[in-house]
């Protein structure tokens, strides 16, 4: 079964600050989801990802897609705090006929 | 447009005993999902339904029952509740398995 390894775990960063979020997969990635969650709440679907070299941008978050890595990177530049909490990213299975596979997600705190 | 309504938001339950947790959706979405998310482990597929009256078990599907009577509703049935099941409960749905999944703002059981 295709498992998603993302890295780091978590992240504390200063406000004003950058940082990447990466997403590995143990097989082809067929479409790759990057969502956000806010502490206690439900998951907010940011940007999907589906050909190889695919770049998204939504206001300052911009994800990326390395189809022969099997990898896709979220970047967000100059941090607030309004960006932290747990970012996951899914996948489509190789099947294509069940639902995400997600990682375990990166908690991200932005710190003033 | 209410999206994904999950009930109810919390919940105790003594080891043994049974509850279903709700879960209906407005878009006339065919593909609905339950996950439970614990700490560590992110996301993890319990059950989903392609359409009303399919569904199919996900990566841990032991001690749950889903059944889709109608496109709207896809409740989750725990039918002798154990502390394994403590966790935070999340349905999905959507379009098909390529476009986005909406989820609910969760569900969070705790059995004593």
């Amino acid at each position: 079964s295709q498992e998603l390894e993302q890295s780091p775990q978590s992240l504390i960063v200063q406000e004003g600050k950058n940082l990447t979020i990466n997403c590995t997969s143990s097989k082809t990635l067929y479409g790759l989801y990057w969502y956000k969650q806010k502490y206690g709440e439900g998951l907010i679907f940011l940007m999907m990802l589906q050909k190889g070299g695919e770049e998204k941008s939504h206001e300052k978050i911009t994800a990326k897609l390395d189809e022969k890595k099997q990898q896709s990177s979220l970047h967000i530049t100059a941090s607030q705090p309004s960006h932290a909490g747990i970012y996951l990213c899914g996948a489509d299975s190789n099947s294509g006929n069940t639902p995400l596979v997600f990682g375990k997600g990166t908690r991200l705190s932005v710190i003033a | 447009n209410a999206g994904v309504t999950q009930t109810p938001k919390f919940q105790v339950l003594k080891t043994g005993q049974s509850m279903t947790l709700q879960c209906a959706q407005d878009m006339n979405h065919e593909y609905m999902s339950w996950y439970r998310q614990d700490p560590g482990m992110g996301l993890r597929l319990i059950h989903y339904s392609v359409g009303a009256g399919i569904t199919d078990q996900g990566e841990v599907p032991n001690g749950y029952n889903v059944s889709r009577s109608t496109t709207e509703d896809f409740p989750l049935r725990l039918l002798s509740a154990a502390p394994s099941q403590t966790s935070v409960y999340f349905c999905a749905s959507s379009r098909g398995l390529g476009p986005e999944a909406f989820f609910g703002q969760g569900t969070r059981l705790t059995v004593v």
